[in-house]
């Protein structure tokens, strides 16, 4: 079935440097993917919808400069936290429906496994 | 405005018995769908079950069945015969059809299960 791989699984950074999150399709072609943040004990929150060739769509309060969304091809978007400070050490995860499905049509979002970002 | 309610925080079940975790959704699009998924403490997001808002039958997936009540705009999850494996967050979802496969997503349940 569709998967969606999500790399890496764990990443610790520095203060005020960058680091990158990849969220691949392995078996479908994803025009559109997901990026939701999940601070602990809390619920999944919608950061960005990544679009294949052509900008992101940041939610309200996100900030588009400090989380750079790339989008180049149909089975690879990225995720890049600039100059992350500590407050950004949360669970980042990425999903992408398969395309031309019924919208929540069964089992046809797919979740990356998740990557939990520690900023010291 | 789209919303899901999860109004339980925790709950607790004893092994090899039943536990029903709520849910409440809003949304004005009549075309939705109702997903629940299980979060382990690894983080990952595994898919339990799915209702559409056209389904007639409510789901039904091994030991997972979904209790849809639209009127009352309600997708409990039932879990049958719990096990210690079934221990984990638990959250309730909603997609809709002018949604590009975006979820919103309950706070979620906090599911214990007692030897």
């Amino acid at each position: 079935g569709a998967v969606v791989s999500q790399h890496p699984s764990w990443v610790i950074c520095k203060s005020g440097t960058s680091v990158k999150i990849e969220c691949r399709s392995l078996d479908f072609q994803a025009t559109t993917m997901f990026w939701y943040r999940q601070f602990p004990k809390q619920s999944l929150m919608l950061m960005a919808t990544s679009n294949e060739g052509s900008k992101a769509t940041y939610e309200q309060g996100v900030e588009k400069d400090k989380f750079l969304i790339n989008h180049a091809s149909l089975t690879l978007s990225t995720l890049t936290v600039t100059s992350a400070h500590p407050e950004d050490s949360s669970f980042y995860i990425c999903s992408a429906p398969v395309p031309g499905s019924v919208p929540g049509s069964g089992n046809t979002i797919y979740f990356g496994e998740g990557s939990w970002l520690t900023v010291v | 405005a789209q919303k899901i309610t999860q109004t339980q925080p925790g709950m607790f079940v004893q092994e090899k018995e039943a536990v029903t975790l709520d849910c409440t959704y809003d949304t004005s699009d009549p075309s939705y769908g109702l997903f629940w998924y299980k979060q382990p403490s690894s983080g990952e997001m595994i898919f339990l079950i799915y209702q559409g808002s056209y389904d007639q039958q409510n789901a039904t997936e091994g030991r997972y069945s979904l209790n849809f009540q639209k009127a009352r705009k309600s997708a409990n999850l039932v879990i049958s015969a719990s096990q210690l494996g079934d221990s984990a967050m638990y959250f309730c979802a909603m997609t809709t059809r002018g949604s590009q496969g975006n979820l919103i997503f309950g706070k979620g349940t906090k599911l214990s299960v007692k030897p």
